[in-house]
């Protein structure tokens, strides 16, 4: 089965720019998907095809997939953003497979 | 908005069968594009991707889930169906239902139903 890695943990301070990465073999010729989950929630999609937005997302929510490695970035970060993270890479025959979860702590 | 909720008994005996159905609502199952997946995230664990259906009853699954799992489609009802045999302690778990757009990600999720398997 494919392998992702993601960091267990990634702490910012309030207003800076968190950036939280996920590798895999050749995960760049792979589409790359984000959720977010707060505690006791559902994930939330904030990223799709590596650096989309869907609907209602903030802009400080951004993406990049290039080579092994893809990032979802936070910028200007704000307490709300303290989560878990993961990311999910598609294609047809990775559909399904998520990254082990990045806990962010907003300091 | 499509919304989706799960239902379905939250315990459930080891070896006996853990049945989860998915109910959706705001839009038609029957919409082509979409699959339609289970998912689910043990207590203080990561997400794993259990299986999913397209509205064709096509059906791809989890290499380590496969031999266990049936998922099935009610069109009529707007409703899909996990089915996961001989269960033991370890698929106890929050189950999510979700709607599976494909490389668009997994864009609407059920509030997800905590099962829990014990004698």
């Amino acid at each position: 089965s494919y392998e992702l890695t993601q960091p267990p943990s990634v702490s910012v301070s309030p207003g800076q720019t968190a950036s939280i990465t996920c590798s895999g073999n050749k995960l760049g010729e792979k589409y790359v998907c984000w959720y977010q989950q707060r505690p006791g929630q559902s994930p939330l999609l904030v990223i799709y095809q590596d650096s989309q937005r869907p609907s209602g997302i903030p802009e400080r929510f951004s993406g990049s997939n290039s080579g092994n490695t893809a990032t979802l970035t936070i910028s200007g970060t704000q307490a709300v953003d303290e989560a878990d993270y993961y990311c999910q890479p598609w294609d047809s025959s990775t559909s399904g497979v998520f990254g082990g979860g990045t806990r962010l702590t907003v300091l | 908005q499509v919304q989706l909720q799960e239902s379905g008994p939250g315990l459930v005996k080891p070896s006996q069968t853990l049945s989860l159905t998915c109910t959706v609502s705001g839009g038609s199952i029957t919409s082509g594009i979409y699959y339609w997946s289970w998912i689910r995230q043990p207590a203080g664990k990561g997400l794993e991707w259990i299986g999913r259906i397209y509205t064709s009853g096509t059906t791809n699954y989890n290499p380590s889930l496969k031999s266990r799992v049936t998922i099935s489609i009610d069109t009529s009802k707007n409703q899909f169906s996990l089915s996961l045999s001989s269960v033991t302690a370890a698929d106890t778990a929050v189950y999510f239902c979700a709607r599976d757009c494909s490389k668009d990600g997994f864009d609407s999720w059920g509030q997800g139903t905590l099962v829990t398997v014990s004698s």
